[in-house]
């Protein structure tokens, strides 16, 4: 159980597109789920919180106008990284958690995607 | 001071070694920690998770906390070379919510045959 799926797992594209991420809680219903950016040999940076139905949680330093994040259902959040440039490729990988009905101090582990290796030339 | 500290290794044993991961935290207001092992190019998978002090036993893995130390502990018996990976420390709680990840650096492992 508790099976997250990303898609897709790796992207290529020119400077300037935007790229969509995919996020889904195959197996359980998400009402939170996080992205985060993972860069080599380094560990997982919180970019934000994403609650279903609501706006989402952005940390500090991240632009919310360049990483467009969407929880439209239970089960699928994405991430659309606009106008992108080099800077913006990294292993971006989201997890999601359920709630429950006991958000926001559910004490549910996050589960995680298997990461999108986005490539911007 | 980082909040999660942890030994980013690399870190290479013989297969059937046990291993021993640790990791130290600053913020005592900490109550859920996990573990998670990631393979290259993968996202990470949930080992171990414990709340407050105390051990975890799950098959070759053992997890320890040890709250008033702020020192957390991951221990793998008869390593196999699929144990290869990054482990990950996480850690949540407090004024942050159970739900905020806190991570450790990440421990790069090689069980070798």
């Amino acid at each position: 159980g508790a099976v997250v799926s990303q898609h897709p797992s790796w992207v290529i594209c020119k400077s300037g597109t935007s790229v969509k991420i995919e996020c889904r809680s195959l197996d359980f219903q998400a009402t939170t789920m996080f992205w985060y950016r993972q860069f080599p040999k380094q560990s997982l940076m919180l970019m934000a919180t994403s609650n279903e139905g609501s706006k989402a949680t952005y940390e500090q330093g991240v632009e919310k106008d360049k990483f467009l994040i969407n929880h439209a259902s239970l089960t699928l959040s994405t991430l659309t990284v606009t106008s992108a440039h080099p800077e913006d490729s990294s292993f971006y990988i989201c997890s999601a958690i359920s709630g429950g009905g006991r958000r926001p101090y559910s004490n549910q582990p996050q589960h995680f995607g298997d990461g999108t290796r986005l490539s911007i030339l | 001071q980082k909040e999660v500290e942890q030994d980013p290794g690399p870190l290479s044993v013989p297969e059937g070694a046990i291993v021993s991961l640790n990791c130290t935290y600053s913020n005592s207001a900490f109550q859920y920690f996990m573990w998670y092992r990631q393979y290259s190019r993968k996202g990470p998978e949930l080992l171990m998770y414990t709340y407050s002090s105390g051990n975890k036993e799950d098959g070759r893995f053992t997890a320890q906390v040890d709250k008033s130390s702020k020192y957390i502990s991951l221990f793998i018996r008869d390593s196999q070379p699929s144990d290869s990976a990054t482990y990950l420390c996480a850690m949540s709680g407090g004024i942050q919510g159970a739900q905020k990840l806190v991570f450790g650096q990440g421990t790069r492992l090689t069980i070798n045959p």
